[in-house]
């Protein structure tokens, strides 16, 4: 079955500087990777998702990338503010057309990530 | 944006005791929904997923008969964790998508402590 490993599991950094969490995934099969955001407390919040026939995409200061011949994807988020302190954590997924189940996700283990102001 | 509630939002309850989860999709009808567990400071583990009008599909390790999953409408699931012991004491989160590869819109989760 699918396995995602999720890098780094701690990340800090000072407000305003990037941040980049790495994933890799092992079914070749996986066609959809989101990514989201949980805070203390709260259920996981779904920040961007991509699917593999696309290579990049950006939403304002969050953008994925996935390289489907490594089968690697990541998150980077630039101009990091204090409200971006949360656990990060990325998944993949294989779609029914591919003899999946449903859609499930397979998540990583999840990186803290740590803004200083 | 789609919205899933989840309540209780904090259940505190004795040992032997048996606790009902709702997961409702408030915005659109949901044509499966899953319920994961999280222990303190790891990933999300999944339990079951639900279809509506149909038994709900555990992952191995899971007992059924320990966490009955119903799914009476497309909007609504609900798990129950039956005679309820301290070792059930964990965070469960529900979530509802449309269909495949639509994204999971997660419910903000379930305190279970089991006293």
């Amino acid at each position: 079955g699918e396995n995602v490993e999720q890098h780094p599991s701690t990340l800090s950094v000072q407000e305003g500087d990037s941040a980049v969490i790495k994933c890799t995934y092992s079914d070749s099969a996986s066609n959809y990777f989101p990514w989201y955001k949980q805070e203390l407390g709260k259920g996981p919040q779904l920040i961007i998702d991509i699917r593999s026939n696309v290579g990049e995409k950006k939403d304002q200061r969050i953008a994925v990338t996935l390289n489907k011949t490594a089968k690697h994807f990541s998150l980077h988020i630039t101009e990091t503010q204090p409200e971006d302190s949360a656990v990060y954590f990325c998944a993949a997924s294989v779609g029914l057309n591919y003899g999946g189940s449903q859609g499930n996700l397979i998540f990583g283990k999840g990186t803290k990530l740590s803004v200083k102001p | 944006g789609a919205v899933v509630s989840q309540h209780p939002s904090r259940v505190i309850c004795k040992s032997g005791t048996s606790v009902k989860i709702e997961c409702r999709s408030l915005d659109f009808q949901a044509t499966t929904m899953f319920w994961y567990r999280q222990f303190p400071k790891q990933s999300l583990m999944l339990m079951a997923t639900s279809n509506e009008g149909s038994k709900a599909t555990y992952e191995q390790g899971v007992e059924k008969d320990k966490f009955l999953i119903n799914h009476a409408s497309l909007t609504l699931s609900t798990l129950t964790v039956t005679s309820a012991h301290p070792e059930d004491s964990s965070f469960y989160i529900c979530s509802a998508h449309r269909g495949f590869n639509q994204p999971q819109h997660f419910g903000d989760g379930t305190r279970l402590s089991i006293l």
